[in-house]
């Protein structure tokens, strides 16, 4: 157990709609970072969040959003979703250079 | 051309054999290497972490990086069934990108009993 946490464990939901996927960092770490991992295109990074501020971007889509609250868990929200966005979503949290991963919210866009 | 390259197997070996598992990397400014192992999609485990080039072993598993090869390499001594996994190598990117990570493709390893 990585001591990170997402909810929720599966989605599936429909083209056109919009979700919020959430996670916990681990208790002291003020880093969060976002990442995708679709079979095509493995694991890409999406955001970075530090202390509540927007740290760095990847690739990430316009229709895709994120905050990170003063109590430091992060929403990602992904909207207007189209079936290409069906992937496994991973949450990771750091204090230094290395991360650890939540479990993942797997995503299916019917 | 890829930032890091990572063959995807499957590599299927006997138990008991060593394995070796290999990343090539482009940008001579990564510094910090990473070898994560990840079970049948669920999230990806760390299991070693070394700072620029040497060695650096933890029970069965040894990391190497070669900076002046741009190759880094995961060992695994004696593998055992419950080591079946993706292995993904991961660098910190450079710069003020706040230490997103990069990912290689995954090796898938497969540990015959």
């Amino acid at each position: 157990d990585s001591g990170v946490t997402q909810t929720p464990k599966h989605l599936i939901t429909a083209t056109g709609q919009r979700v919020t996927l959430r996670c916990s960092p681990r208790s002291g770490d003020l880093s969060v970072y976002w990442y995708q991992q679709s079979l095509d295109q493995g694991l890409q990074f999406l955001i970075q969040y530090y202390n509540g501020e927007e740290r760095a971007k990847g690739n990430i889509l316009e229709r895709f959003s994120a905050q990170q609250f003063p109590d430091l868990h992060s929403e990602l929200n992904l909207s207007s979703l189209e079936l290409g966005d069906s992937a496994l979503y991973f949450c990771a949290s750091s204090r230094r250079e290395t991360q650890y991963f939540g479990p993942g919210t797997r995503l299916l866009v019917l | 051309q890829k930032e890091v390259e990572q063959d995807p197997g499957p590599l299927s070996v006997p138990e008991g054999a060593i394995v070796s598992l290999n990343c090539t990397y482009s940008n001579s400014a990564f510094q910090y290497f990473m070898w994560y192992r990840q079970y049948s999609r669920k999230g990806p485990e760390l299991l070693m972490y070394t700072y620029s080039s040497g060695n650096k072993e933890d029970g069965r598993f040894t990391a190497q990086v070669d900076k002046s090869s741009k190759y880094i390499s995961l060992f695994i001594r004696d593998s055992q069934p419950s080591d079946s996994a993706t292995y993904l190598c991961a660098m910190i990117y450079p710069g003020n990108q706040g230490g997103k990570l990069i990912f290689g493709q995954g090796t898938e390893l497969s540990v015959k009993p």
